[in-house]
């Protein structure tokens, strides 16, 4: 079945600095990637949607020059946290879907970021 | 209203019970409705798609009432295993929508 590599697993940085995370769609050409964050105790909340070589489409309420989305090919999309502070740490989880009526939602495995 | 309501339980259950939760969504134009299991600190992991006329896999047995915009999940025999939060979720359709999660049943089975 459909697959999605989703680097690191967990990071932790410092306050100020920029993280990026990969999601790569192993067997699969993911024309759309979806971006999540979830909070403790919280539902998974959709950041951005990004197709691949556009600019991603933000959800109300997300900085787009804070949280960088790149889709630059149909088997990778980034997301880079940018002057993280600690309220930005969370679980980040990419989601991407390919063409056809037999592809669904795949998920990544979840990047945990804390920021100290 | 939130857009996808949900009890959060948990909901602690001897093993081998059977058991339902239930979710509503707002969004009228919803169009796909899914239930995904997820584990502690994991990724989402689709259970099941759910379909009008209702669909079974194995334990599990989902319903979709589009007229009440409520869809329900059961589970017969309840393994061990099974313990998890149960997201529902549901989409308005089409490859350019993301998903959109309840925040969870937490389901406890005990042996």
């Amino acid at each position: 079945g459909a697959v999605v590599s989703q680097h690191p697993s967990w990071v932790i940085c410092k306050s100020g600095t920029s993280v990026k995370i990969e999601c790569r769609s192993l067997d699969f050409q993911a024309t759309t990637m979806f971006w999540y964050r979830q909070f403790p105790k919280q539902s998974l909340m959709l950041m951005a949607t990004s197709n691949e070589g556009s600019k991603a489409t933000y959800e109300q309420g997300v900085e787009k020059d804070k949280f960088l989305i790149n889709h630059a090919s149909l088997t990778l999309s980034t997301l880079t946290v940018t002057s993280a502070h600690p309220e930005d740490s969370s679980f980040y989880i990419c989601s991407a879907r390919g063409d056809g009526a037999g592809y669904g939602y795949t998920f990544g495995s979840g990047t945990r970021l804390t920021v100290v | 209203r939130k857009e996808v309501e949900q009890d959060p339980g948990p909901f602690n259950v001897p093993e081998g019970a059977t058991v339902a939760f239930n979710c509503t969504y707002s969004n009228s134009a919803s169009q796909s409705f899914f239930w995904y299991r997820q584990d502690c600190r994991k990724e989402p992991k689709l259970l099941m798609s759910v379909y009008s006329s209702g669909n079974e896999d194995g334990r599990f047995t989902a319903q979709l009432n589009r007229a009440s915009q409520y869809i329900s999940l059961l589970i017969r025999d309840s393994k061990l295993s099974d313990s998890a939060t149960y997201l529902c979720v549901v989409t308005s359709g089409g490859g350019a929508d993301g998903l959109t999660f309840g925040k969870g049943t937490h389901l406890i089975i005990q042996p």
